[in-house]
């Protein structure tokens, strides 16, 4: 089984609605991060938590909200979706204590499509 | 502030040749790491190489290099023997882990797209 799952894989939506996108992970990771990539962009940071009492903004967090709800669960909401939210998300792991370098790992990508 | 800069939207190499993606960073933080990430056209994330920016020598994993030039503020990635299953998105990635900086978090370049010819 894989290490960081995203659900869903896929979903089209259309603008103005609620969506969660949700993420898990059985590595006993403390550090998440939410990421977004669009197409000559790169990955750009949305959110990021070190446990579930400490939840930090990125660079492009508006339009965005999170939830620790546990430390193996990370979810990112769009609380009203818009177009030029259409992107492919992303989920990633990292742990200080088990490396020296902030190795993160990645969940398989979740792809978004507001209509 | 943090940047990574990728040059290059697109390369070809043949097949069995080398390549070299090129990339450069800009941070003020005493120490980082940097990364390279390969991304099929499956879209995952598969993490390649790491260079520590306090490493005395170029990282090699197999087939991948890391031409670490510090001064110079460049981390390119070195493929060789280039085989059709290399075709893919690389990202070049920056974290910096110095003080209240080491958040974990990665700053990654715009990609460079690598199409690999038999």
């Amino acid at each position: 089984d894989a290490d960081v799952t995203q659900t869903p894989r896929n979903r089209i939506t259309k603008t103005g609605k609620r969506i969660m996108l949700e993420c898990s992970q059985t590595k006993g990771h403390d550090r998440m991060y939410w990421y977004r990539q669009d197409p000559g962009l790169g990955l750009r940071l949305i959110y990021y938590s070190f446990d579930v009492k400490d939840i930090n903004k990125g660079e492009i967090s508006d339009g965005y909200s999170v939830s620790r709800q546990a430390q193996a669960k990370f979810s990112l909401s769009l609380e009203s979706a818009i177009p030029n939210q259409t992107a492919l998300y992303f989920c990633a792991t990292s742990d200080l204590t088990s490396g020296a370098y902030n190795e993160q790992f990645f969940g398989p990508g979740t792809r978004l499509t507001v209509l | 502030a943090q940047k990574i800069t990728q040059t290059q939207p697109g390369m070809f190499v043949q097949e069995k040749e080398a390549v070299t993606l090129d990339c450069t960073y800009d941070t003020s933080d005493p120490s980082y790491g940097l990364f390279w990430y390969k991304q099929p056209s499956s879209g995952e994330m598969i993490f390649l190489i790491y260079q520590g920016s306090y490493d005395q020598q170029n990282a090699t994993e197999g087939r991948y290099s890391l031409n670490f030039q510090k001064a110079r503020k460049s981390a390119n990635l070195v493929i060789s023997a280039s085989q059709l299953g290399d075709s893919a998105m690389y990202f070049c990635a920056m974290t910096p882990l110095h003080g209240s900086s080491n958040t974990g978090k990665l700053i990654f370049g715009q990609g460079t797209t690598l199409q690999v010819k038999p």
